[in-house]
């Protein structure tokens, strides 16, 4: 059974520096990984996918990285900005039968100021 | 504008009267999903269908129901809801199709509180 890790639970920094957000699976048979970003009792918005078979995606500050051998991708946020304080979920999509994404728990980010 | 839309947003109701969420793309998808998001449990999938007239139990079917009959509604059933089904429950659809990135897309969410 597929299962979606992402340390830490938490994080606050202060505005302008760079970080990582960290996500693990346990199964290497996914067909892609999304990054999604949660505002509070929000929606989830989509910030970056990287298929199976590439190595990382970027869209402005914001780059993700997969390496499926070893079960890991990364989110990496330059120059952090307070609106950049949310929940980051991500989420593997299975290969095989209910193509359903399972998420992780998420990283509760906070930017101060 | 390529989007996923809920209704209601959200929903105060009681015990066992019937609601129907519904959900609604507009961007040609086969595959829709509709997941519940409770806190420490994340987001876990209730009910997915891959085509028209095609659904299958997610991981959390129990107390719900759906159903396809045309290709941009899924709507989400509660027969008789109970207070362990006040959650946000989100709708999701993809192309469906294990060709190209296949990105999921997700509407706003609906919050379900069953008294």
């Amino acid at each position: 059974k597929q299962e979606v890790t992402q340390i830490p639970a938490a994080l606050s920094v202060p505005e302008g520096e760079n970080l990582v957000l960290n996500c693990s699976f346990t199964d290497s048979a996914i067909y892609n990984l999304q990054w999604f970003r949660q505002d509070p009792g929000k929606g989830l918005t989509s910030l970056l996918l990287i298929q199976s078979s590439q190595r990382e995606q970027t869209s402005g500050r914001l780059n993700a990285s997969l390496d499926k051998s070893s079960g890991r991708s990364t989110l990496y946020i330059a120059a952090s900005q307070p609106g950049d304080s949310a929940t980051y979920l991500c989420a593997v999509q299975l290969l095989q039968g209910a193509q359903k994404l399972v998420f992780g728990q998420g990283t509760r980010l906070t930017i101060n100021p | 504008e390529a989007q996923v839309t809920q209704n209601p947003r959200y929903l105060i109701t009681v015990t066992g009267k019937k609601l129907t969420v519904t959900c609604s793309q507009n961007m040609n998808h086969e595959y829709m999903s509709w997941y519940r998001q409770d806190p420490g449990l994340g987001l876990r999938q209730i009910y997915y269908s891959m085509n028209v007239e095609v659904t299958d139990k997610g991981d959390v079917p129990e107390g719900y129901k759906v159903s396809r009959k045309e290709k941009r509604n899924f709507p989400l059933i509660l027969e008789s809801p109970s207070p362990n089904q006040t959650s946000l429950y989100f709708c999701a659809s993809a192309s469906g199709r294990l060709a190209g990135d296949n990105e999921q897309f997700f509407g706003p969410g609906t919050r379900l509180t069953v008294l």
